[in-house]
């Protein structure tokens, strides 16, 4: 199950610069995409979600993108903080019950 | 802020022995679901629950599982033998409505299966 591919397991960020985490899906069938930010044994919280009427969604330093015709997103985060460093998941679904989930990319933040 | 609480945090059980695990979500939400994330995998869909049906489940959802709403606070997921598979990081969810509000983790229970 590929539905949902995050192809960069990690990222260094130098503090106050941008972090762009991306992700790809292959099921032209979803509509609706969350991403969720998580530290090791907690839950993923929620960050910031987007349907696909949109094609951008911003919340304070945190914006996704959307390009349907390149089933392709992207969160973007600004100015990034040592507090960010966590895993990022991006979620897809056709029907806002079943999410797929991708692999993770671990973002470290620099001071 | 309100939150969704799962109990155990870890749940340690011999193979072929059931194991039921608790969660509470968020007292307004109407949706509630069940995932889990093997060690170093992605989380995976289990199932999705609402007025006191299974709305959508995966393949992983399986006869061996089964899920229910004792009361109006508990949310459970029953393993009813457990297989060594089943060792992962089990997490309940909830949303207020649906298609495609956001679903609310709770910190997950980590079951071992010996």
């Amino acid at each position: 199950d590929q539905q949902v591919k995050q192809n960069s397991p990690s990222l260094s960020v130098q503090e106050g610069r941008i972090s762009i985490l991306n992700c790809d899906y292959t099921n032209s069938m979803f509509d609706y995409f969350l991403w969720y930010k998580k530290y090791p044994a907690e839950g993923p919280t929620f960050l910031i979600s987007i349907s696909s009427i949109k094609d951008k969604n911003e919340d304070g330093r945190f914006t996704v993108f959307l390009n349907k015709s390149a089933k392709h997103l992207s969160l973007h985060i600004v100015p990034s903080q040592p507090g960010d460093s966590a895993v990022y998941f991006c979620a897809a679904s056709s029907t806002g019950n079943q999410f797929y989930f991708g692999t993770g990319t671990s973002l470290t933040v620099i001071p | 802020e309100p939150e969704v609480t799962q109990t155990p945090s870890h749940q340690v059980t011999q193979m072929g022995q059931e194991v039921i695990l608790r969660c509470v979500p968020i007292s307004n939400h109407l949706y509630f679901y069940w995932y889990r994330q093997i060690l170093g995998q992605k989380v995976e869909f289990l199932v999705s629950f609402y007025n006191n049906e299974i709305s959508e489940k995966s393949e992983i959802f399986d006869d061996q599982f089964s899920v229910e709403r004792p009361d109006g606070s508990n949310f459970t997921l029953k393993i009813r033998s457990t297989k060594l598979e089943d060792s992962a990081m089990y997490f309940c969810a909830s949303s207020e409505w649906t298609v495609g509000e956001t679903q609310y983790f709770g910190p997950g229970t980590r079951l071992l299966v010996l």
